[in-house]
Parts: structure tokens; sequence; C-alpha cells
């Protein structure tokens, strides 16, 4: 299993631009989740979903939108770029609650730039 | 422990020596807590989980103690070594969540040194 991967690595935006950062995972989970890292701090949640169709706001959604058409697949998606949204971005997916593993698995990040 | 803006404390360790991170979590009604390590330039990866109705739970190399009355959690790692270094976090899950959310804590930057 490659587990959760994401893509691109690194991206620099212009304000205002917009793009979307990719996430997958093969591990069939059905939670997944979108954080964001500023320096120094720990992860905020951005989005979740529960399901294939399924998404709702975390702690810092404004900004930002999500969807989620597959399992496997839960893109995030920028429209507006701003300096503030400068940040590391982390995808993570879990088996359901009451499963017995309650850990998240993470993607290797995301390390966006917006000028 | 938490820390305020961009400087994550520090914990120190010659190599060898146990180390032990501490962790005060915010709310009472959590029932889960995990911790993650994260090395540089890389996404947090899982070290071990406790439930709340234990109070202690063994890994290897790695212990967890949860103290529900002071809302306290530590990492206790033994033997410390080079490849221990990174940022420790801790996250906990609240008993109402039926999503799997975690809230974390700002980390500690742990620094193993010879």
């Amino acid at each position: 299993n490659a587990g959760v991967t994401q893509t691109p690595k690194f991206r620099i935006l212009k304000i205002g631009q917009s793009m979307t950062l990719q996430c997958a995972q093969d591990m069939n989970h059905n939670y997944m989740y979108w954080y964001r890292q500023d320096p120094g701090m720990g992860l905020k949640l951005i989005y979740y979903s529960v399901g294939a169709g399924i998404t709702d706001k975390g702690e810092v959604p404004n900004g930002y939108n999500v969807s989620r058409s597959t399992t496997e697949d839960f893109p995030l998606r920028l429209e507006l770029a701003a300096p503030s949204q400068t940040s590391v971005y982390f995808c993570a997916s879990r088996s359901p609650t009451g499963t017995g593993n309650n850990e998240q698995f993470f993607g290797p990040g995301t390390r966006l730039t917006v000028l | 422990g938490e820390s305020v803006g961009l400087h994550l404390p520090t914990l120190s360790v010659q190599e060898g020596d146990n180390s032990i991170i501490n962790c005060a979590y915010s709310n009472s009604a959590s029932d889960y807590f995990i911790w993650y390590k994260q090395e540089s330039g890389k996404g947090p990866q899982f070290i071990i989980d406790i439930r709340s109705n234990m109070d202690k739970r063994q890994g290897q190399r790695v212990t967890v103690l949860l103290n529900k009355t002071v809302k306290h959690l530590s990492l206790q790692i033994a033997a410390t070594q080079p490849g221990d270094s990174a940022v420790y976090f801790c996250a906990e899950k609240s008993a109402t969540d039926s999503w799997g959310k975690l809230q974390f804590g700002a980390g500690t930057q742990v620094v193993v040194t010879p």
C-alpha cells in the first residue's frame, strides 16, 4: 500500500490564483481530513469527510473548499489564494470509529507559499 | 509541553537517557489520546495511543501516561536515540465526536545530543 499520497510537494502561488491540492489513500478508509500547519504550531483541521459525498467544515475552513466523489480521493481547493494561506497542508485518513483502529494516517504534506 | 507563538518548547536529551514529553489537554470530555512524531519535512507518524479508561500503555521503548484528574498526558521514551530527534505532538478526541476528529497541541521539539 502507498498509504496517503499528496501532490504537489511544493507550490508557489500569486495572490488571487487558485489551485487544488490532491490527496489519495489506498487503505479503503472512509474518514479523511485536511489540516494546515503553520510554522511552530500544531495542526488545525480545515475540512473532513466521513465518506464519498459527505464533507463538513473543521476549525479553519474559510478560503477553502473540498469534494469527495470517491472513497480514495479528497482534493482541497483554494479559490483566491491569500498570503495567510501560506502553510504546510497535510491530508490524513482513518478507519471509521468503532473498527478498533483510531489512528489517523498522514500524507507527506504540501508546502504552499502565496506571494 | 505547550507553546505560544513560533517558539516550540524544546527538550534537549543526551543519547541513551530517558525522555519525558508532557502535554496538558483541555477537554475533560476527551476519551482518546494519541502521540505523533514529526520529523523535519515529513508528515506526522503515529507513536502510541491510549483510551481514557486506561492510565498507562506501553509500546516499544515508549510509554504513555494519562492523568485525567489534572488533564495531563506524558510520553516517555526509553534510551533516547538520535533518530528520536523530532517534534512530538499530543492530540485528543472528544467523547462526543463521532468522526474521529483530533485536537492537536502545539508540539515539543526533542533534540538528542551525543
